[in-house]
């Protein structure tokens, strides 16, 4: 079945600085790729989708890089702040259809 | 984006009672509305999926007699967590996926404490 690992359990970053979180998987590559935010005691809200003919997403201060290859993924924050403090899920779908599969998450900290 | 409401956001009930938790997708369709349980520092973990109009279908492992879901229209789903025991205290959590692309909204959950 497939596997899903995010690079840590925890990330911890100074404020401004670059943060990036690492998904890889096992098996056959999705035809999506999501990340999601989660704050804690909250439903995760949906922040970036990637399919599986991109290489690269951008949206603000975030980026997604696709990589089928090496069957990984990278979140990075630009510029960090405090309130970019959350946990981070990898989600991966393999059709418009199917149900989707998360990661444990990354809860990252970002320190004044 | 896509607005998911979920009732209620907390619950606190006595063993052996029923629990009804409601999930409404406010501003778009929701052919598929899908609900899972999260464990404090784990992640989502899916029970069931949930489509209008047709029965459940329940991951491995979820009973679907304790777990009634029910999707009645394209914005309504209700997951019934029925003679609850301690054991089943947890967050629940509702998502609805917008047509065409594979991409949830999430409502903000409802933490069930069972005495």
């Amino acid at each position: 079945s497939q596997k899903i690992e995010q690079n840590s359990e925890a990330l911890n970053i100074q404020e401004g600085k670059t943060a990036t979180l690492t998904c890889n998987y096992t098996n056959y590559s999705p035809a999506y790729l999501q990340w999601y935010r989660q704050d804690p005691g909250r439903g995760p809200v949906f922040l970036l989708l990637i399919r599986e003919n991109e290489k690269e997403k951008r949206k603000e201060r975030l980026k997604v890089t696709f990589d089928t290859t090496l069957k990984q993924s990278l979140f990075h924050i630009t510029a960090s702040q405090p309130a970019d403090s959350a946990t981070y899920l990898c989600a991966l779908a393999y059709s418009s259809a199917s149900k989707i599969i998360f990661g444990s998450g990354t809860r990252l900290s970002i320190r004044p | 984006g896509a607005v998911v409401s979920q009732h209620p956001s907390r619950v606190i009930c006595k063993s052996g009672t029923s629990v009804k938790i409601e999930c409404r997708s406010l501003d778009f369709q929701a052919t598929t509305m899908f609900w899972y349980r999260q464990f404090p520092k784990q992640s989502l973990m899916l029970m069931a999926t949930s489509n209008e109009g047709s029965k459940a279908t329940y991951e491995q492992g979820v009973e679907k007699d304790k777990f009634l879901i029910n999707h009645a229209s394209l914005t309504l789903s209700t997951l019934t967590v029925t003679s609850a025991h301690p054991e089943d205290s947890s967050f629940y959590i509702c998502s609805a996926r917008s047509v065409g692309v594979n991409i949830h909204y999430f409502g903000a959950g409802t933490r069930l404490s069972v005495l």
